[in-house]
């Protein structure tokens, strides 16, 4: 049972112009949206997160919105740079049965084309 | 300030046998968090540990097991290898706050690559 899907286990996308990462989340006790971003040989790294109470995020190049109604988020990364290829996780968090779950999607690995 | 590190890096193991995975968080940070990554799994949460207790748990059999020490450094041991337990096993640490919140950002150690043969 996948609560947190990324569909797209790759993107492709040309230097400067916008890359969409998408996640899609199931149970609705989730409030706190998070996305990482792992280089190979090393650990995630916390990239932006935003709370249930929001639609949207901003810092800098990267931009996550919420849709609680469709269950949907996505990240933004414009203009995309080629230090941007990885992978990214999108994470869900909440309380459920009194502990706190947090729970990962499959990850996107994108590809920033010079 | 350093990093998380997790020890050792690389390792491999048969079946039937047992491993124990180090981890030393970030320097003030009280909260342990492991996960295993799989190819089609993605990142699993594991169990989390805070003062030397362990307060969260996902759903992995009772093979895994982990702890954490007064320095909160922490251990995880899986006992009775399988094949399918060959991962990638990440480490996180963080202050302690209410884990997996907006208040409490987790810092992820290198990760200790596990093949089961």
């Amino acid at each position: 049972d996948q609560q947190v899907k990324q569909n797209s286990p790759s993107l492709s996308v040309q230097e400067g112009r916008i890359s969409i990462l998408n996640c899609d989340y199931t149970n609705s006790m989730f409030d706190y949206f998070l996305w990482y971003k792992k280089y190979p040989a090393e650990g995630p790294t916390f990239l932006i997160s935003i709370s249930s109470i929001k639609d949207k995020n901003e810092d800098g190049r990267f931009t996550v919105f919420l849709n609680k109604s469709a269950k949907h988020l996505s990240l933004h990364i414009v203009p995309s740079q080629p230090g941007d290829s990885a992978v990214y996780f999108c994470a869900a968090s909440g309380q459920d049965q009194g502990a706190q779950k947090l729970v990962f999607g499959q990850g996107t690995r994108l590809t920033i084309n010079p | 300030k350093a990093g998380v590190t997790q020890t050792p890096r690389y390792l491999i193991k048969t079946r039937g046998q047992q491993v124990t995975l180090s981890c030393s968080p970030i320097s003030g940070h009280r909260s342990v968090s492991w996960y295993q990554q799989t190819p089609g799994q993605g990142l699993q949460f594991l169990f989390e540990y805070f003062s030397e207790t362990q307060r969260n748990k996902g759903n992995f059999p009772g093979r895994f097991s982990g702890r954490q020490f007064s320095n909160s450094r922490s251990e995880m041991n899986v006992s009775t290898l399988e094949l399918g337990d060959s991962a990638l096993y990440l480490c996180a640490s963080s202050r302690g706050g209410q884990v997996h919140s907006s208040t409490d950002t987790q810092y992820f150690g290198p990760g200790t690559r596990l093949t089961v043969l």
